[in-house]
């Protein structure tokens, strides 16, 4: 099936310590994007990447690292900077400027 | 300070009536809208978008109406059903690059 796949569901990272989301899609989009939820709150933008090998910050990109060495993975690395990094995160890829597909989303959680 | 505003965090209807969700923005420049729906601890599914050369859209049971001059729209439910129940997030801007999304909206169709 064609789709966006984020693992783990579920983590849970203790102080100091790097975490990786990882998100895949086969859907041969160009675009991903990252995207994080607090309760209560709307989305809001981690990174994007339109191309392979390119990436832009979004409007909370402190704190976080993305990588895009294949189209079809855009993996999130939440650093030991990001100090409230306990949020639902979501992946998402386009096929053109327009809507976006989400992925099923990952809960952080701090130790 | 958030572009896209969403007033009302929780609505009730009774199955079989229309359901109206209202979502607010502030930007002019935004010319592009979308409605997505969200399950709990599933990422948002996309439910219907409009251009703002139009000012509506219809898909289903579903419509979106655009006011440019209000800088307002709203998506209609009819008739509505107990599956219909779920957060409903508005988002706007300018492409999928830039886009804003409101704090969402949750809906409850009673049986």
């Amino acid at each position: 099936d064609g789709g966006i796949t984020q693992s783990p569901k579920y983590l849970f990272r203790k102080e100091g310590q790097n975490v990786t989301l990882s998100c895949e899609q086969n859907l041969n989009h160009d675009a991903m994007y990252w995207y994080r939820q607090d309760p209560g709150q709307g989305l809001r933008l981690i990174y994007y990447s339109q191309i392979v090998n390119d990436f832009q910050k979004g409007d909370i990109a402190e704190g976080y690292s993305v990588s895009r060495e294949k189209k079809e993975s855009f993996p999130l690395t939440v650093t030991s900077a990001q100090k409230n990094p306990t949020a639902f995160y979501l992946c998402a890829s386009s096929p053109s400027n327009e809507k976006l597909f989400f992925g099923s989303g990952t809960q952080l959680s701090v130790l | 300070d958030q572009q896209v505003k969403q007033n009302s965090p929780s609505l009730s209807v009774q199955e079989g009536r229309i359901s109206i969700l209202n979502c607010d923005y502030t930007n002019s420049m935004f010319d592009y809208f979308l409605w997505y729906k969200k399950y709990p601890a599933e990422g948002p599914t996309f439910l219907i978008s409009i251009s703002s050369i139009k000012d509506k859209n219809e898909d289903g049971r579903f419509t979106v109406f655009l006011n440019k001059s209000a800088k307002h729209l709203s998506l209609h439910i009819v008739p509505s059903q107990p599956g219909d129940s779920a957060v409903y997030f508005c988002a706007a801007g300018t492409g999928a690059n830039n886009l804003f999304f409101g704090t969402g909206t949750r809906l409850t169709v009673i049986p």
